[in-house]
């Protein structure tokens, strides 16, 4: 149990563009999902936090209006990097907490931008 | 503000033998939990070992296993008769008791030789 799937696992996308990432729960409900970001070798680096229904909270310095986080269901998030720019390569990583207040992580989706 | 702090960015270790991730902490909480997480070449984290502060009996998981001192606020991860397949970073995170995010240290690196 407590699988959490991303999707797509790598992406490669032209400057400029936006790309859409999921995050799904499989087979509980997740109430909050965080997303995060994680640069070579490093550790992983909140951005944000979602709550089904309501807006995300992001973290300082990491701007809401270029990463676009919707959380429509208590299964489903979303984060859109829009008009992506080289910067933005990275690897992006969703948790999801159940009722059980545990973190279960996705495998992780590598974003290259060209 | 929450530290987590992992003074030790590579360590080694002979197939069978023990070896133990340092991890330090700091907090003005009372309540909170300590994890320990697995990273592997996939990327996927991997949740090895949890620790709720309020309990004085340090968790252990099979071969994994941490030495948990409150006050010196200090949580290690012990592992025993150390396999192949443990090769992987591990990222040592704190949550308190009142939010749901994981402050994550930067990690080792565990290498293991056959």
């Amino acid at each position: 149990g407590a699988v959490v799937s991303q999707h797509p696992s790598r992406v490669i996308c032209k400057s400029g563009t936006s790309v859409k990432i999921e995050c799904r729960s499989l087979d509980f409900q997740a109430t909050t999902m965080f997303w995060y970001r994680q640069f070579p070798k490093k550790s992983l680096m909140l951005m944000a936090t979602s709550n089904e229904g309501s807006k995300a909270t992001y973290e300082q310095g990491v701007e809401k209006d270029k990463f676009l986080i919707n959380h429509a269901s208590l299964t489903l998030s979303t984060l859109t990097v829009t008009s992506a720019h080289p910067e933005d390569s990275s690897f992006y990583i969703c948790s999801a907490r159940g009722t059980v207040a545990e973190q279960y992580f996705g495998p992780g989706t590598r974003l290259t931008v060209t | 503000a929450q530290t987590v702090t992992q003074s030790q960015p590579e360590m080694s270790v002979q197939e069978a033998e023990t070896v133990t991730l340092s991890c330090t902490y700091d907090t003005s909480e009372s309540d909170y939990y300590l994890f320990w997480y697995k990273q592997p070449p996939s990327r996927q984290m991997i949740l090895v070992i949890r620790q709720e502060a309020y309990k004085q009996q340090n968790a252990t998981e099979n071969r994994f296993s941490v030495n948990f001192q409150k006050a010196a606020k200090s949580f290690s991860l012990k592992i025993s008769d150390s396999q192949l397949g443990d090769a992987a970073m591990y990222f040592c995170a704190y949550r308190s008791d009142d939010t749901d995010k994981l402050i994550f240290g930067t990690g080792t690196r565990l290498q293991v030789f056959p």
